[in-house]
C-alpha cells in the first residue's frame, strides 16, 4: 500500500501530552519522518529514524514505532508547537519513492 | 550554511511546460539525495520526485510519472525539475527539499522556501 493515514486534528491544553500517529503498511519494515510546519512557512524536521531529532528540536519531541502504526509524541506541549504535522515513509517495501501523510493539525488549548 | 533556493515557477497554460531549478550550497552536493515536494492552495504536502546523491537514481509519484523529469547537475550543485504537460491540479508551491542522507529515505533536513507555480488559463 502507498497511503499514509492521520488524524486530522488533535487539540491539547497547554503543557500536556499529545501523540500524533501515522498508520500504512509500509511502516512495518521503514521508519517514519515527521515535519512541523507553520502558516506561510516551508517544514521543518523534528524527528527521523523513528527517534531521532535534528539539532534544535527539543527534546519534548519523541517518536516511537508499533506494527503499522508511527508516532510523535510531543510531551508538554508549549505555544509555538501549534503547527501542522506531517509524517511520510517509502511509499512501498521496495523503495520506489515516498508518501506522506494528510497531515495532522495540532492546536493548543 | 545549508541553503536551497528554488527559482523559475509562474503562470502557464495547462498543456505547457516549466523549468524549475534548485541551487544548493553549504554542503557537499553530490553526497545527498534531493526532492521536491509540493503543496497546493490549502493541502497537505504530497511528495513528487526524488534523485540520489551517489547513483542519480531517479523516483516519480504515479501523478506526475511520464510529465515530470528530474535531474541533477553536481558541477553546478544544483537539481531541476522540467515539468511538461501541466494540469490545472499541478497548482502548488515547490518545495526542493535535500536529505540527511544519499538515499531516499524521506529524512529532508532542510528545504527551500517554495516556488509558486500557478496552472491556469
Amino acid at each position: 500500500s502507498s497511503e499514509l493515514t492521520q488524524d486530522p486534528a488533535v487539540s491539547v491544553a497547554l503543557g500536556q501530552t499529545v501523540r500524533i500517529t501515522c498508520q500504512g503498511d509500509t511502516l512495518r519494515s521503514s521508519y517514519a519522518s515527521w515535519f512541523q510546519q507553520k502558516p506561510g512557512q516551508a517544514p521543518i524536521l523534528v524527528l527521523y529514524d523513528r527517534d531521532n531529532r535534528p539539532s534544535g528540536i527539543p527534546d519534548r519531541f519523541s517518536g516511537s514505532r508499533s506494527g503499522n502504526t508511527a508516532s510523535l509524541t510531543i510531551t508538554g506541549v508549549q505555544a509555538e508547537d501549534e503547527a501542522d504535522y506531517y509524517c511520510n515513509s517509502r511509499r512501498d517495501t521496495s523503495g520506489n519513492g515516498l508518501v506522506f501523510g494528510g497531515g495532522t493539525k495540532v492546536t493548543v488549548l | 550554511e545549508v541553503q536551497l533556493l528554488e527559482s523559475g515557477g509562474g503562470l502557464v497554460q495547462p498543456g505547457g511546460s516549466l523549468r524549475l531549478s534548485c541551487a544548493a550550497s553549504g554542503f557537499t552536493f553530490p553526497s545527498y539525495a534531493v526532492n521536491w515536494v509540493r503543496q497546493a492552495p490549502g493541502k497537505g504536502l504530497e511528495w513528487v520526485s526524488g534523485v540520489t546523491g551517489s547513483s542519480g537514481k531517479t523516483y516519480y509519484a504515479d501523478s506526475v510519472k511520464g510529465r515530470f523529469t528530474i535531474s541533477r547537475d553536481n558541477s553546478k550543485d544544483t537539481v531541476y525539475l522540467q515539468m511538461n504537460g501541466l494540469r490545472v491540479e499541478d497548482t502548488a508551491i515547490y518545495y526542493c527539499a535535500k536529505e540527511s542522507t544519499s538515499t531516499s529515505s524521506g529524512a529532508f533536513d532542510y528545504w527551500g522556501q517554495g516556488t509558486l507555480v500557478t496552472v491556469s488559463s
